[in-house]
């Protein structure tokens, strides 16, 4: 219940392409989902987050769909470019409670 | 935003050895947390640091292998004892605000065990 599967494992997006990575989560409880972008030998940042009052976050080029019903978030990069080439983890986590429930990472190469 | 150092950045340590690392964080912070990363895995939460008192581990993660201090709402140590091979890893620091959407990684802190 506490876990969050994420997918793919990795993904190659030509430059100008639509990067997409899904999450799934069990647990009804959680009521945030950040997104962490994390580049070589750094620790990662948060990109975007969500909560699922809504459907859909857009900040720039980076867009949080979000499907209650499915309990599946996923994170859309328009117009990749290569220096979003880095591994992006989902995570999960209840308001009030402390945890991070994070995906499994998926390492993203955006070609030239 | 807060704005996480940590040291060192990187070393290498014969097996058998300890190895603290330190989390400083530029402004007090409600919780901090240490995780492990190992090579293209996810991130594994060792333990939250509590102020003032014994840290709260995960499941497979002891207080005598992994000893943490928090001796103020700034800084936290984590010491990785009797070092083996298995260790070598990347030791993370998160550090939450008040809020949920104050959560601030370290740059981390690669260790290489030999």
């Amino acid at each position: 219940q506490q876990q969050v599967k994420q997918s793919p494992q990795s993904l190659i997006v030509q430059k100008g392409g639509i990067s997409i990575i899904n999450c799934a989560y069990e647990n009804t409880a959680f009521d945030y989902f950040p997104w962490y972008q994390q580049f070589p030998g750094k620790g990662p940042a948060l990109l975007i987050a969500i909560r699922p009052d809504v459907s859909e976050k857009k900040e720039g080029r980076f867009t949080i769909s979000f499907n209650k019903s499915a309990k599946q978030f996923s994170l859309h990069i328009m117009d990749s470019q290569p220096g979003d080439s880095a591994t992006y983890f989902c995570a999960a986590t209840i308001t009030g409670f402390q945890k991070l429930v994070f995906g499994t990472g998926t390492r993203l190469l955006v070609s030239p | 935003s807060a704005v996480i150092s940590q040291k060192p950045s990187r070393d290498i340590c014969q097996r058998g050895t300890s190895l603290t690392i330190q989390c400083q964080v530029d402004s007090q912070v409600t919780m901090m947390f240490w995780y492990r990363q190992q090579p293209g895995q996810s991130l594994t939460l060792i333990a939250t640091a509590n102020q003032g008192s014994e840290a709260t581990y995960e499941s497979g993660f002891v207080i005598d292998k992994f000893p943490i201090s928090r001796p103020n709402l700034t800084f936290s140590t984590l010491t990785v004892s009797n070092m083996s091979p298995e260790d070598s890893s990347i030791y993370l620091c998160r550090a939450r605000g008040e809020v949920v959407n104050e959560q601030f990684f370290g740059p981390g802190t690669r260790l290489t065990v030999l």
